[in-house]
């Protein structure tokens, strides 16, 4: 079974709906984030979280919101989706990171990605 | 501000070959990671190989090694003995505490292996 699963792994949805992608990690890591892909634009920075009290804001996390109900889960969610939040979004779990620099410094899991479309 | 830059959008070469991906790193900060990810057609993001700015020696994996130069802020990505399983977009990223580990990706080069 994949360490990181995704649900749905594809969506389709019409303007002004909210919608939920979740995330489940069964690799005991701390921290999660959410990542979003564009053509032409490499992955960006959704949101991140180092615990389930812990949820901070990423590079483009307006229109975006998210839950961590548990270690092992994190979701995104879009209140209210738009065109251009269609695109392709992953999930992606670390361990604590270790020294800075140093051996196996915060290598990212990422799971299958779920493609979503907004019509 | 961090910034990763990959300056090729497109890269061909030919099977059995060596094959250098360019990537330049703009960080103020000491202690950073620096990451190349494969994403095949299919989609997913499968990790390739790591180098931290505290590293002396170049990492290597495989067929792959990181060109690290630390001074020109530059993580080639090279690929030797070229495969046609090869082909895909290759991400450079970077991740740092100030970033709150999360990585910072580079747009990504298409690299397609030909017979």
């Amino acid at each position: 079974d994949a360490d990181v699963t995704q649900t749905p792994r594809n969506r389709i949805t019409k303007t002004g709906k909210r919608i939920m992608l979740e995330c489940s990690q069964t690799k005991g890591h701390d921290r999660m984030y959410w990542y979003r892909q564009d053509p032409g634009l490499g992955l960006r920075l959704i949101y991140y979280s180092f615990d389930v009290k812990d949820i901070n804001k990423g590079e483009i996390s307006d229109g975006y919101s998210v839950s961590r109900q548990a270690q092992a889960k994190f979701s995104l969610s879009l209140e209210s989706a738009i065109p251009n939040q269609t695109a392709l979004y992953f999930c992606a779990t670390s361990d604590f990171p270790g020294v800075a620099g140093g051996p196996s410094y915060n290598e990212q899991f990422f799971g299958p990605g779920t493609r979503l479309t907004v019509l | 501000a961090q910034k990763i830059t990959q300056t090729q959008p497109g890269m061909f070469v030919q099977e059995k070959e060596a094959v250098t991906l360019d990537c330049t790193y703009d960080t103020s900060d000491p202690s950073y990671g620096l990451f190349w990810y494969k994403q095949p057609s299919s989609g997913e993001m499968i990790f390739l190989i790591y180098q931290g700015s505290y590293d002396q020696q170049n990492a290597t994996e495989g067929r792959y090694s990181l060109n690290f130069q630390k001074a020109r802020k530059s993580a080639n990505l090279v690929i030797s003995a070229s495969q046609l399983g090869d082909s895909a977009m290759y991400f450079c990223a970077m991740g740092n505490s100030n970033s709150g580990y999360a990585l910072n990706f580079g747009k990504g080069t298409s690299l397609l292996v030909t017979p």
